[in-house]
């Protein structure tokens, strides 16, 4: 089976400072790889996502993510955050077709003023 | 407006009886999706369908059912045979091709 692993559940940062949010999956086989945001009370909402091709994507509100397949990792980078990014990030996986998701137990980034 | 609604966004319910979830989509997914999420446990898939008719349990079914008779829609049932229903519930979709899933609002349900 496949598992997700988001190896800081809490991460404090400074306003303006860089992030980076840590996803590691288990699976060595071809994979989609996707990183949602949630905000309190709220569903979720995709930042951005890797299908296939370039290794660094990008997504909304300024976010990127680099997949790195020989160390099986998927990590979320913004390099000058704002207190708007306070919320909590999810790094998920999709392997083959299926569509079946699996989430990792999510990172709650809080920005410092 | 395209997306997927949940209602209510709140529920609260006394122990024993049964609640049904509402989720509506009007993405044309063929796929749709129950997660449950509890504080520091991430989601965790209850029940999918691909297609109309069809469903399939996931990694913790016990004490809920749902049913997908149109594409629209796929309510969830927390029965009184679930142990902990409270928590937060996802609905989602998605699709072939369409790769990533779409989320709801949620519903926050409340068992005392």
């Amino acid at each position: 089976a496949q598992s997700v692993t988001q190896l800081d559940s809490q991460v404090p940062v400074f306003e303006e400072a860089p992030v980076e949010l840590r996803c590691n999956y288990s699976s060595s086989v071809s994979v989609y790889l996707f990183w949602y945001v949630q905000y309190p009370n709220q569903g979720l909402q995709l930042l951005l996502k890797y299908l296939s091709g370039s290794t660094l994507v990008k997504g909304i509100n300024g976010f990127e993510a680099e997949f790195n397949k020989s160390q099986t990792s998927f990590h979320l980078r913004k390099p000058s955050v704002h207190i708007s990014d306070t919320a909590e990030y999810f790094c998920a996986v999709s392997v083959g077709t299926g569509n079946q998701f699996y989430f990792g137990t999510g990172t709650s980034l809080t920005v410092i003023p | 407006d395209g997306g997927i609604t949940q209602s209510p966004k709140y529920l609260f319910r006394k122990e024993g009886q049964n609640v049904t979830l509402s989720c509506e989509q009007n993405l044309n997914h063929d796929a749709m999706y129950w997660y449950r999420q509890d504080p520091g446990q991430g989601l965790r898939l209850i029940y999918y369908s691909q297609i109309v008719n069809d469903f399939q349990k996931g990694d913790i079914a016990e004490g809920y059912s749902v049913s997908r008779e149109k594409k629209e829609s796929f309510p969830l049932t927390v029965t009184s045979a679930q142990k902990n229903p409270t928590a937060f519930y996802l609905c989602a979709a998605g699709g072939a091709g369409a790769y990533e899933q779409y989320f709801g609002p949620g519903t926050r349900l409340t068992v005392t």
